[in-house]
């Protein structure tokens, strides 16, 4: 079955304290990202990456760090967390080409920072 | 700076009745636009595509259009059902080497029995 996993699906944490958020795909996408989502500022995108050792930085890219070593993870760190990263976080992935548009996304990670 | 807006953050309609909502992009030229479905606490999944040379997709009770003059897509839902209720966003996507997906906040749709 095609899918999008993300590890843990909740997660409270405390200030500072260093943490990762897992994903991975099982479709040989290249394409991966992160979202964030709030309510009422919609879904927005922390990173992507276009491939293996490849990654750019999105609209809210501030405190969050990533990385791609491999194809089918794309972990999401958080360094030094505060209390307003506290979200909602989805990954997704997508193939590359005019009939791979399709983005999938993962169940979302909810992350409480105190 | 690029904009998406979707018509009005709530839609109330009654079962059976034809939905329509609203997606509004400027400062793109989008190849392809997406509608997706999201359910509370849930991840989007993906509906619809429709590509610039396209005026109408249609799926099952769904139908998207695309006016690219107009710089609009509409998506309705026909024969409307409570099952229907979610919120929709829709998501253009211009070609180039950045192809970033960015989604507009969504419309929350309820159809009421």
């Amino acid at each position: 079955e095609a899918q999008v996993t993300q590890n843990p699906r909740y997660l409270i944490t405390v200030t500072g304290k260093k943490l990762t958020v897992t994903c991975s795909q099982n479709m040989n996408h290249e394409y991966m990202s992160w979202y964030r989502q709030d309510p009422g500022l919609g879904l927005r995108q922390i990173y992507y990456s276009m491939n293996v050792e490849v990654t750019d930085k999105g609209d809210v890219p501030e405190g969050y760090k990533v990385s791609r070593k491999e194809k089918r993870n794309f972990p999401l760190i958080l360094e030094s967390p505060s209390p307003n990263q506290t979200s909602l976080y989805f990954c997704a992935s997508r193939g590359l080409g005019a009939s791979q548009e399709t983005q999938y996304f993962g169940p979302g990670t909810r992350l409480l920072v105190l | 700076s690029q904009k998406i807006e979707q018509n009005s953050e709530a839609l109330n309609i009654q079962e059976g009745k034809t939905a329509t909502l609203t997606c509004n992009y400027t400062n793109y030229s989008p190849a392809y636009l997406q509608w997706y479905r999201q359910d509370p606490g849930r991840g989007p999944v993906f509906l619809l595509l429709i590509r610039e040379n396209e005026k109408e997709k249609r799926k099952e009770r769904l139908k998207v259009t695309f006016d690219t003059t107009l710089k609009q897509s509409l998506f309705h839902i026909t024969a409307s059902q409570p099952a229907d209720s979610a919120t929709y966003l829709c998501a253009p996507l211009s070609s180039g080497s950045a192809r970033q997906l960015t989604f507009g906040s969504g419309t929350q749709l309820t159809v009421l029995p």
